[in-house]
């Protein structure tokens, strides 16, 4: 079983939807998570860390489900400029490094 | 607003030939980190360094690949004898302290010929 493990997409949406991506880890030991943006060929940005009681920034919002393993990103009133790939990273308890999963790919359309 | 800088953007070099790439940390940071990510695909953790250390290494990190940081501010990647399944994306990373955020470098596009 991947480590991280994103629906790859592409989702296809016009500009105003409301778009969800899921992402599920393997590791319960996972401390710390994490969803980044990354442009073509440009290196990955944060977008928004994920907290254990869920978090929002402007239309953006992150859950957490530590039972379930499974993080999520929601957002809202998609606009033309949020077409990229959306990277859940997670980091294990004592450990340094970042795990990333294969990203999942959103194309907003006019 | 401070940001990691990696030098070169592009790096073309000859199967064998060693390559150095470098990257410059957000000053106040201590956790430093290189990253590949091969086109296409997703990105991949090199090793983590700490404290002038690696604290941290991945399988693909072998004897050809090292890491310095020898003047307190460049942290380097060197690849001794480039294969052509070298050919990636190079990101650096640091952070300031454990369980924050990572930022990343613009990254080296290192491709091998």
């Amino acid at each position: 079983r991947k480590e991280v493990e994103q629906d790859p997409g592409p989702f296809n949406v016009p500009e105003g939807a409301t778009v969800a991506f899921n992402c599920t880890y393997s590791n319960s030991a996972s401390q710390s998570f994490f969803w980044y943006r990354q442009d073509c060929r440009k290196e990955p940005k944060l977008l928004m860390s994920v907290y254990s009681s869920g978090n929002e920034d402007g239309r953006f919002t992150a859950q957490l489900n530590r039972a379930s393993q499974y993080i999520s990103l929601l957002i809202r009133d998609s606009k033309l400029s949020d077409s990229a790939t959306y990277l859940c990273v997670v980091r294990m308890d004592s450990s340094y490094k970042l795990i990333f999963g294969s990203g999942t790919r959103l194309l907003v359309r006019p | 607003e401070p940001e990691v800088t990696q030098t070169p953007s592009h790096q073309v070099t000859q199967m064998g030939q060693e390559v150095i790439l470098r990257c410059v940390p957000i000053s106040n940071h201590l956790y430093f980190y290189w990253y590949r990510q091969i086109l296409g695909q997703k990105v991949e953790f090199l090793v983590s360094f700490y404290n002038n250390e690696i604290s941290e290494k991945s399988e693909i990190f072998d004897d050809q690949f090292s890491v310095e940081r020898p003047d307190g501010s460049n942290f380097t990647l060197k690849i001794r004898s480039t294969k052509l399944e070298d050919s990636a994306m190079y990101f650096c990373a640091s952070i300031p302290v454990m369980n924050t955020e990572a930022f990343f470098g613009q990254g080296t596009r290192l491709t091998v010929v």
